[in-house]
């Protein structure tokens, strides 16, 4: 089953902060997060384990809560290389699916 | 450069054509999935494929259909296309076990006039 992640859609100002989030129904054994710019290849960004860890990329991090299938990726002080679309995917049992996608656009 | 690699980059083709599209996984990684992305749409799953056996499907026509070569390389066959299957596909490796972690293709975009 796919994951639900929300916003769909995200304008900011360079400097501004963001939060993506990500649910699913099902018991997750990690949260995968990546990048998509326009007509290029999803970029890995991290992953997070199930534990309620969080970590840490540059000026982005992410949490999972366990308990709840959800995880949030943060992106603080907005950059305008931070535009593209943000992709949750979730893991159960070797089998990843992914969100429809969070289209983040920094302006300056 | 993910490491990994899939031909052709580009593919013009008619409706009603065949085409194969080709995949080589990053080294040391078994697993292969394969992806679907229309314009400005998410990342559909089509199939995933560990060590040469089909491990987990998604939503893949029946016109459709893909293999694991003993190599590893990995092929998308799309048949009888449709304008409808226009799209950028994208191939995907992981180890397949643990941790894992997608590494993606620069894909291969398709156009069916």
């Amino acid at each position: 089953q796919q994951p639900v992640q929300s916003p769909q859609a995200v304008i900011l100002r360079e400097g501004e902060d963001a939060v993506i989030n990500c649910s699913s129904s099902k018991a997750l054994y990690s949260v995968h997060w990546y990048r998509q710019k326009h007509g290029e290849a999803p970029v890995f960004l991290m992953i997070l384990l199930k534990g309620g860890e969080q970590k840490g990329h540059d000026k982005i991090s992410a949490s999972f809560n366990e308990k709840k299938q959800q995880s949030s990726l943060y992106l603080t002080a907005s950059q305008l290389s931070y535009s593209g679309t943000y992709f949750c995917g979730t893991e159960t049992n070797n089998d990843m699916r992914f969100g429809a996608g969070t289209r983040l656009t920094v302006k300056p | 450069d993910s490491g990994v690699t899939q031909t052709p980059k580009h593919l013009i083709t008619a409706t009603g054509q065949r085409v194969t599209l080709r995949c080589s996984p990053r080294s040391g990684d078994l697993s292969v999935y394969w992806y679907q992305q229309s314009l400005d749409q998410g990342l559909q799953f089509l199939i995933q494929y560990y060590n040469g056996e089909e491990r987990a499907k998604g939503n893949i026509l029946e016109r459709f259909s893909a293999q694991q070569f003993p190599d590893l390389h990995s092929e998308l066959n799309l048949s009888s296309l449709e304008l409808g299957d226009s799209a950028l596909y994208f191939c995907a490796s992981s180890v397949g076990t643990g941790i894992n972690i997608q590494y993606f293709g620069a894909g291969t975009r398709l156009s069916v006039l």
